[in-house]
């Protein structure tokens, strides 16, 4: 099973608002609505941020949405901010031998 | 507070054994799949292997298959992840990370153990 992909790195200035890509495949992200998002920090562990494609858990900001077209999957941060600074990953479920893959992860950087 | 706190890391030979543990708390362990998830410093999120909540059905990466047994003890509120015939390339900070039956998104993570295989 692949890691899905993301584009290694997004910028933004504050304020601005960017988008970040997962794509997978039919067996994965395109097959499910089980699309969730991960913000890291350095030395942080993973932090939920979006699960089943775009729905935000209690206490995540609203600028942080998600949504999903064919085996594309997308996070969208509105209203860039400097504590949004940090890694980025999406997973997903799969139909494959390995049950849940994650995305390769992007950089987001607050210029 | 639901919390997960790993434990077990260290430094390690190339074909040595070690044992991780991932204590629970804050929620009934009982009704999650959990999972142990890896990150080499630097580098993306790998899952390795996942566990049901009876103990009863477990997983793995095909990288590690045959050499790593996940476990759990429900009453101890842990989970365990034994690991053997360690290569270099097994060295990562492992995570632990609980899915609810039902469900599928990764919520909360614990803190990570590093393991580091070197001679």
């Amino acid at each position: 099973q692949s890691a899905l992909t993301q584009p290694a790195s997004v910028s933004g200035s504050p304020g601005q608002s960017i988008t970040i890509s997962c794509t997978g495949t039919s067996s994965d992200v395109g097959g499910y609505n089980y699309v969730s998002w991960y913000q890291q920090h350095p030395g942080k562990a993973p932090k939920l941020m979006i699960y089943e494609v775009n729905n935000r858990p209690s206490g995540v900001s609203n600028r942080f949405s998600g949504s999903k077209s064919g085996n594309t999957a997308s996070l969208t941060i509105s209203g860039l901010q400097a504590e949004d600074e940090a890694d980025y990953y999406c997973s997903s479920y799969t139909s494959t031998s390995t049950p849940y893959v994650f995305g390769t992860g992007t950089k987001v950087t607050v210029l | 507070e639901v919390q997960l706190v790993e434990s077990g890391g260290g430094l390690v030979q190339p074909g040595g054994s070690l044992r991780l543990s991932c204590a629970a708390s804050g929620f009934t362990l009982s009704i999650y799949w959990m999972h142990w998830v890896r990150q080499v410093p630097g580098k993306g999120l790998v899952w390795v292997s996942r566990i049901n909540p009876d103990g009863t059905t477990t997983e793995y990466a095909d990288s590690v298959k045959g050499r790593f047994t996940i476990s759990r003890d429900n009453a101890k509120n842990r989970v365990y992840l034994q690991m053997n015939s360690l290569r270099a390339e097994d060295t990562a900070l492992y995570y632990c990370s609980r899915i609810r039956v039902g469900e599928n998104w990764f919520d909360p993570w614990g803190q990570g153990t590093l393991v580091t295989v070197s001679s």
